[in-house]
């Protein structure tokens, strides 16, 4: 167990929709990451979260967005659901000492 | 902007192989290098990390890994597999000031008793 938690475990949903992922980092860590997970594209970094701001950006497509809150949990929103959009998105959290990252257990998505 | 090669993307052993995993990274500068391990089913554990210092940096489960600066390589490595071992692996990187993380395409291992 990594002390980050992310709900729901699995979402189904249907094209065209909109969901929120929920990821609570570890006690005391200050960044929040988001990854997609699927079959063709591998692992792909989404977004990353300090404190509250937005700090790095890769491949995060614009119906996607997220947030990070006061109590540094995060949300990811995905809008305009595609088939494509379906994979195991994960968060991790790292704190200020260093760049090794704890991650969550996973959200799988599955748009039909 | 930096970027993470596995070679190898499907690996198959027998038990007590010795396994080998290839890393190359490219960026010129100051890195910080990982492997992670995702068991079937799992979220992604960290296996073992370079930061600095010795070179070749010893991880859980028996496994280890060498930092080669002039080949900017990180490769993987365990004297013998076990089925346990069946999983996958990514190597990743990170540079500069903000942590952003740059995963290689991941090796899966299949270990057969």
């Amino acid at each position: 167990d990594s002390g980050v938690t992310q709900t729901p475990k699995h979402l189904i949903t249907a094209t065209g929709q909109r969901v929120t992922l929920r990821c609570s980092p570890r006690s005391g860590d200050l960044s929040v990451y988001w990854y997609q997970q699927s079959l063709d594209q591998g692992l792909q970094f989404l977004i990353q979260y300090y404190n509250g701001e937005e700090r790095a950006k890769g491949n995060i497509l614009e119906r996607f967005s997220a947030q990070q809150f006061p109590d540094l949990h995060s949300e990811l929103n995905l809008s305009s659901l595609e088939l494509g959009d379906s994979a195991l998105y994960f968060c991790a959290s790292s704190d200020q000492r260093g760049p090794e990252q704890f991650f969550g257990p996973g959200t799988r998505l599955t748009v039909l | 902007a930096q970027s993470v090669s596995q070679h190898n993307h499907h690996v198959i052993l027998s038990e007590a192989a010795s396994l080998e995993l290839g890393c190359n990274y490219s960026y010129g500068g100051t890195v910080n290098l990982f492997w992670y391990v995702q068991y079937p089913g799992q979220h992604l554990q960290l296996l073992l990390k370079y930061f600095s210092g010795d070179p070749l940096v010893k991880g859980i489960k028996g496994f280890e890994a060498e930092f080669i600066k002039s080949k900017f390589s990180f490769n993987l490595r365990k004297p013998s597999v076990q089925w346990s071992d069946t999983a996958e692996y990514f190597c990743a990187v990170t540079s500069g000031g903000y942590q952003k993380v740059t995963f290689g395409t991941g090796t899966k291992l299949q270990v057969i008793p």
